[in-house]
């Protein structure tokens, strides 16, 4: 079964601290990740997807097989990074599936 | 930029009522899917649309749902009888090229069943 796990409901860091979103994942197949991110009031989009290997915003993921992780990571929050932050992923069949989500509160 | 639009904001009905949720996706765009968000949990998926046909459902989608892409461009979702427990927000989104491409997501339909 494809399930996406995102073991952290609120994760609060300083602003100027680094960032790790967890991510994992169960697929037996090869999947593409995403990270979809939702800021107040706006609308849920793509932050970055693994295939790219980009780093968007200062956000980047790697894909850990091995550990069948895809943890999103920031080297120095920003109080604008604020936001809710959904690990995704795609089977090939016709959908993507989410994580819960983690509220990612950037302290001043 | 292109955006997919979702009307209405905020749709309250009463239980056994049926509803019917808007969507305009992308033009170019050739997938379009349904998600629901219940209110604290997370984003669930409930149906694919493409080639004018559902190509994946998920176990949430019984009969009491439906979609339909009446003239080309909207892609609507009916629920036929809605029950309290369909309150949520509704999330439209449509992809060009299928799943693994990026999923442009409208800014959700407010479902509230009293």
């Amino acid at each position: 079964a494809q399930r996406v796990t995102q073991p952290e409901k609120l994760l609060s860091v300083f602003k100027g601290a680094p960032v790790e979103l967890k991510c994992n994942y169960s697929y037996s197949g090869s999947p593409e990740l995403f990270w979809y991110v939702q800021y107040s009031r706006q609308r849920l989009q793509l932050l970055l997807r693994h295939i790219s290997r980009e780093s968007i915003k200062g956000f980047t993921a790697d894909l850990n097989k091995g550990e069948t992780s895809f943890h999103l990571k920031k080297p120095f929050a920003q109080e604008e990074d604020s936001a809710m932050y959904y690990c995704a992923l795609s089977g090939g069949d016709d959908k993507i599936i989410f994580g819960k989500g983690t509220r990612l509160h950037i302290l001043p | 930029e292109p955006e997919v639009t979702q009307t209405p904001s905020h749709q309250v009905t009463q239980m056994g009522q049926e509803v019917i949720l808007r969507c305009v996706p992308i033009s170019n765009h050739l997938y379009f899917y349904w998600y629901r968000q219940i209110l604290g949990q997370k984003v669930e998926f409930l149906v694919s649309f493409y080639n004018n046909e559902i190509s994946e459902k998920s176990e949430i989608f019984d009969d009491q749902f439906s979609v339909e892409r009446p003239d080309g461009s909207n892609f609507t979702l009916k629920i036929r009888s809605t029950k309290l427990e369909d309150s949520a927000m509704y999330f439209c989104a449509s992809s060009q090229g299928g799943p693994n491409t990026e999923a442009f997501f409208g800014q959700g339909t407010r479902l509230t069943v009293v």
